[in-house]
């Protein structure tokens, strides 16, 4: 079945510092998502991404889509305390018709110290 | 704002015991999810309705995990006869479907399980 990887599975930066997260699938996904969880909190939809090379941004959150769509960055500019949370990229499983579900990754906790 | 309820929050049970879960959508989503999310993990998908319809279950979910959603509103995750590997946090999500090309998920606070 599909699997969505995501690396690294930890980062720890200094505040004002920029951090990446990459997302893999092992295949070609129609869309991707990405949600963030705060600590002791639930995941939070962030955006979806829908084209091959589609760039997203969010303030200082930069969003990608690969172009052969199997591959996702997030990327996020000079980190603040804010930014400390896992984010998790998705991608939909298809099972047949409409049905599908949304496949997680494991996740990226960022840690930011101030 | 999510407005996804989950209730309780936090249950501790002991092995071998049944548990019950609730979860009440946003009121217009006509999907509603359950995920299971342990430490260090993102949510593993659990099962998924469409209305009252249950239309996929897990294939790696134990007999012992049933969910309904009678009335295509609220739903309720049972699992039977706890084991202590069960311990993690229950998430229910919905979402309007259909939206675009796949819909956005809201999330619950969860409902933490402790197995003891």
């Amino acid at each position: 079945g599909q699997q969505v990887m995501q690396i690294p599975q930890y980062q720890h930066v200094q505040e004002g510092e920029d951090f990446t997260t990459y997302c893999n699938s092992s295949t070609t996904l129609s869309n991707i998502q990405w949600y963030k969880q705060r600590p002791g909190g639930h995941p939070v939809f962030l955006i979806q991404l829908v084209k091959s090379g589609e760039v997203k941004k969010q303030k200082r959150l930069t969003f990608q889509f690969g172009e052969a769509k199997k591959n996702s960055s997030l990327h996020i500019t000079a980190t603040q305390t804010t930014d400390v949370g896992t984010y998790f990229c998705a991608g939909p499983t298809w099972s047949g018709g409409s049905n599908y579900k949304l496949t997680f990754g494991k996740g990226t906790l960022l840690t930011v110290n101030p | 704002d999510t407005g996804v309820s989950q209730d309780p929050r936090h249950k501790i049970t002991k092995r071998g015991q049944n548990v019950t879960f609730r979860c009440d959508p946003i009121s217009e989503h006509n999907r509603l999810y359950w995920y299971r999310q342990t430490l260090g993990q993102g949510p593993e998908f659990l099962t998924y309705f469409q209305n009252e319809a249950q239309l996929e279950k897990s294939r790696l979910l134990s007999d012992r995990f049933s969910a309904e959603r009678p009335k295509g509103s609220f739903s309720t995750l049972e699992i039977q006869r706890t084991e202590q590997g069960d311990s993690a946090m229950y998430l229910c999500a919905s979402s309007r479907y259909p939206s675009g090309v796949s819909e956005k998920l809201f999330f619950g606070s969860g409902t933490q399980l402790s197995v003891l």
